[in-house]
């Protein structure tokens, strides 16, 4: 079973428009971190949230831990063609590791203009 | 901003050949990690490395793969003999701290494909 499910797969979204993406683990998370990733290549660091309830902004972006639900969330706001990517989660689910850290598949978003 | 960087950037080798790929992290950064993403498919953990030594590593990570700090700026991954299913890209990555504490920041790749 997957460990970590992102939604949706893909979105097309049109310039100015907002759009949310969900991490949803079936395990207890101990730490959620959002990466960027362009095709090809390497992984962006955008947010790490550690504790239930948090929620972090950069810029557009702003990303939210639900312990409860072991979800996060990344929203981001009046969507520009530089937040074209692949969005993945990476969540640390490990009991008595620490760095191994489980991605999930990877939203892709497209922007239009 | 200091970056992770990753050499080379593409890698073409034959089956059976040894390869080493070469990453120099971020130089305050104490932890270091490789993992790998086969194309289409999930980005995946292969090894952590913390004071000299193997922290974890993945059921990926057999006795073909190693790892070494040969000095104190370069961290390595070598593939003794590469088989097709090798062909991936390989990411470096180094914390700071374990990665609870401190994010990893990932190197742009190094694209290994093995004819």
């Amino acid at each position: 079973s997957q460990e970590l499910e992102q939604s949706p797969q893909s979105l097309i979204v049109q310039e100015g428009k907002n759009l949310t993406i969900n991490c949803t683990s079936s395990k207890t998370l101990y730490g959620l971190y959002w990466y960027k990733q362009k095709y090809g290549e390497g992984l962006i660091f955008l947010m790490m949230l550690q504790k239930g309830g948090e929620e972090k902004s950069h810029e557009k972006i702003t990303a939210k831990l639900d312990e409860k639900k072991q979800q996060s969330s990344l929203h981001i706001t009046a969507s520009q063609p530089s937040h074209a990517g692949i969005y993945l989660c990476g969540a640390d689910i490990a009991t008595d590791s620490w760095g191994k850290l489980q991605f999930g598949a990877g939203t892709q978003v497209v922007v239009t203009p | 901003e200091p970056e992770v960087t990753q050499t080379p950037s593409h890698q073409v080798t034959q089956m059976g050949q040894e390869v080493i790929l070469r990453c120099v992290p971020i130089s305050n950064h104490l932890y270091f990690y490789w993992y790998r993403q086969i194309l289409g498919q999930k980005v995946e953990f292969l090894v952590s490395f913390y004071n000299n030594e193997i922290s974890e590593k993945s059921e990926i990570f057999d006795d073909q793969f190693s790892v070494e700090r040969p000095d104190g700026s370069n961290f390595t991954l070598k593939i003794r003999s590469t088989k097709l299913e090798d062909s991936a890209m390989y990411f470096c990555a180094s914390s700071g701290q374990g990665a609870r504490n401190s994010p990893l920041h990932f190197g742009n790749g190094t694209r290994l494909t093995v004819t």
